[in-house]
């Protein structure tokens, strides 16, 4: 089954304390994204990536990092979280703009608190 | 810079209406434009995508339309039922850098 995952479903953790989020997809998609989601701002894209070894900051990248260093995992990274990135996160991935039909995937999200 | 706007932002509608969405965007070197559904709590589902060159989707009881020149893209949904009921939203794809911008979404309820 085509699907994108994402680890831990829900975590609470608190300032300062470093924190992965694991994203991987099964579909050999070349585009990769994280957003994060918060009541009255949408959807917000932090950092995407074209392929492996390929990243670029979406419009709110500060505070986050992410690697590619396979193609089908997309880790997100708080070096030092804080409280204002609580948030509800998604990965996303896409076949990518060059190739052909982009129907983007969605994860099913990581809750994250940050006390 | 990229602006991505949704009208409205809330619609209650009796079932059986037929209904639109509305997405607008300001920059229209856009390379496609997806809608979604959203449920409370979850993930995105994909309904439907429509490439610059194409002028409408269909599938189902939804259809989407596409008038780049003019910054526009329209969700019709026919004969709407309860289980319509969720947050829509629509995004682009940009050609310049390859980034996706979402509207904040419409959220819709189908009374029964």
């Amino acid at each position: 089954e085509a699907q994108v995952t994402q680890n831990p479903r829900y975590l609470i953790t608190v300032t300062g304390k470093k924190l992965t989020v694991t994203c991987s997809q099964n579909m050999n998609h070349e585009y990769m994204s994280w957003y994060r989601q918060d009541p009255g701002l949408g959807l917000r894209q932090i950092y995407y990536s074209m392929n492996v070894e390929v990243t670029d900051k979406g419009d709110v990248p500060e505070g986050y990092k992410v690697s590619r260093k396979e193609k089908r995992n997309f880790p997100l990274i708080l070096e030092s979280p804080s409280p204002n990135q609580t948030s509800l996160y998604f990965c996303a991935s896409t076949s990518g703009r060059l190739a052909g039909n982009n129907e983007q995937f969605f994860g099913p999200g990581t809750r994250l608190t940050v006390l | 810079k990229q602006e991505v706007t949704q009208i409205p932002a809330a619609l209650s509608v009796p079932e059986g209406e037929n209904l639109v969405l509305n997405c607008s965007f300001t920059d229209s070197a856009i390379y496609n434009l997806q809608w979604f559904r959203q449920d409370p709590g979850k993930g995105l589902t994909s309904l439907l995508l429509i490439q610059s060159s194409q002028r409408e989707q269909t599938s189902g009881r939804l259809n989407a339309s596409l008038d780049k020149s003019s910054g526009r893209s329209t969700l019709y949904i026919a004969a709407s039922q309860p289980g319509d009921s969720a947050t829509y939203l629509c995004a682009v794809l940009m050609n310049r850098d390859d980034k996706i911008i979402f509207g904040k979404g419409t959220r819709l309820h189908i009374l029964p």
